[in-house]
């Protein structure tokens, strides 16, 4: 299996930072790539896909990049909406790993 | 707006097998891939496996010997059984549409927590 590694596992932050949590893969996966935003009692949510593509409807200050093993979801202007877990998963094999999630909280 | 809804017992006996069903509304079942899910009490997530409408499926090595998917296209629904039960299979259990490359899920339902205990 893939294991898939983020980091931080938890970050305090404001409203209005930026923030940037990161994922690793254990081997390359070119672009297949999705992350989600978690809240609490909630199904996830897809917010972006191929590493970089936002999910329809995802606002623009969310946004992601890399490629291979690593990648990195940013929040340009952290927004009270976005205080939630967060999870990479990888998509380029069986079975579909997620990382342990990344929980953004209010600094 | 494409809607899941898990249904199922949320307490089984360790041994015995844990049955759920996702009932899919607002869009065909056809023509795409639909998988489940789980999530222990605050831990990450874990995927179990998916089928096609065809029936087609693909399990998570690490559960294929307890699991069976199926599907019902005139009903809308597909299906999830594991069998064998212990304290360990307790969790959030979600069932969720593929897309993209199939191998992601952009619809998901609510879940439906089942716990194992006798």
């Amino acid at each position: 299996d893939i294991q898939m590694t983020q980091s931080p596992s938890s970050v305090s932050a404001s409203v209005g930072d930026r923030v940037t949590i990161t994922c690793r893969a254990s081997q390359g996966i070119s672009s297949w790539l999705a992350w989600y935003q978690q809240k609490p009692g909630k199904a996830p949510k897809l917010l972006i896909y191929a590493a970089s593509s936002l999910q329809s409807g995802v606002p623009s200050r969310f946004s992601g990049s890399g490629s291979g093993t690593d990648f990195t979801l940013t929040i340009s202007s952290l927004q009270p909406e976005d205080f939630a877990t967060y999870y990479c998963q990888q998509a380029n094999s069986f079975p579909q790993t997620f990382g342990q999630g990344t929980k953004v909280e209010i600094k | 707006q494409v809607q899941l809804q898990e249904s199922g017992p949320g307490l089984v006996k360790p041994s015995e097998t844990l049955s759920l069903t996702c009932t899919v509304s607002g869009g065909s079942i056809s023509s795409y891939y639909w998988s489940w899910i789980r999530q222990p009490a605050g831990k990450g997530l874990e995927w179990i496996g998916r089928i096609y409408t065809s029936g087609s499926t693909n399990y998570n090595p690490s559960l294929k010997s307890r699991v069976t998917m199926s599907v019902d296209t005139s009903k809308n629904q597909f299906s999830l059984k594991l069998s064998s039960v212990t304290a360990a299979d307790t969790a959030v259990y979600y069932c969720a549409r593929g897309a993209w490359n199939d191998f992601i899920f952009d619809y998901w339902g609510q879940g439906t927590l089942v716990t194992v205990s006798s």
